[in-house]
């Protein structure tokens, strides 16, 4: 049973702020919202993680809904190299045992010149 | 700063025959997690070790076997092999006990086609 919910698809112009958006209305209050995204047939990359605060990397930002049900990540200068599958997974982070991260359908972000 | 590393990046075999992938995590993470991602699918959780003790178990065939040693390194191995196995399989770790999260981070994967 999908935790998650994202867009099948969307596109983003080169320069701009990619917003990709998350459902995870069944979220638990001791579950993480991770993000990971998948370029061609490489490794998955770790982007960013938050529990109930808008988190901020080098990378991108994360924004979480107030009752924690939805969530975006937000590129805020997309290059063509953003283009890549965007997993969004929610994710128990008790350390008594290592829980793993279950993909589902993502959202594929194409960032077009 | 050191990945998680995979091998062999690439394999080929026959049916039926039997294959053995290695992994070895970033250092000093204690987690190993095998995943496999069949064309056009998205990566689906196999098993997982922590502490060389089995932790967690997904969608793994019982023909697969896994195992994580005393180094930490993990090796898969799989046997009667079927032309379905034919996936990109991944290797990921992490270090548990920290506190925000356990970060889970991805090898480059090992291409094992089937023929």
């Amino acid at each position: 049973d999908a935790k998650t919910t994202q867009p099948p698809s969307m596109d983003c112009a080169e320069g701009r702020a990619a917003n990709l958006p998350c459902n995870h209305s069944t979220i638990s209050g001791n579950e993480y919202v991770y993000w990971y995204r998948q370029i061609h047939s490489q490794g998955p990359q770790y982007i960013i993680h938050g529990l109930k605060n808008n988190e901020t990397n080098e990378m991108a930002s994360l924004i979480i809904t107030e009752d924690r049900k939805s969530s975006t990540l937000i590129l805020p200068h997309a290059t063509l190299r953003d283009t890549a599958v965007y997993y969004c997974i929610v994710r128990p982070a008790n350390s008594n045992s290592g829980y793993a991260l279950n993909f589902g359908k993502g959202t594929s972000l194409l960032v077009t010149p | 700063a050191a990945g998680v590393i995979q091998s062999p990046r690439h394999l080929i075999k026959e049916k039926r025959e039997t294959a053995t992938l290695k992994c070895y995590p970033i250092p000093r993470h204690d987690t190993v997690y095998w995943y496999q991602q069949g064309p056009g699918q998205d990566p689906q959780f196999l098993i997982s070790f922590y502490e060389k003790m089995q932790s967690d178990k997904g969608s793994i065939p019982d023909r697969f076997s896994a195992q994580q040693f005393s180094d930490y390194h993990s090796e898969l191995n799989m046997s009667s092999l079927e032309l379905g196995d034919s996936a990109l399989y991944f290797c990921a770790s992490s270090l548990l006990g920290i506190v925000y999260g356990n970060t889970i981070y991805f090898g480059e994967g090992s291409w094992l086609t089937v023929v």
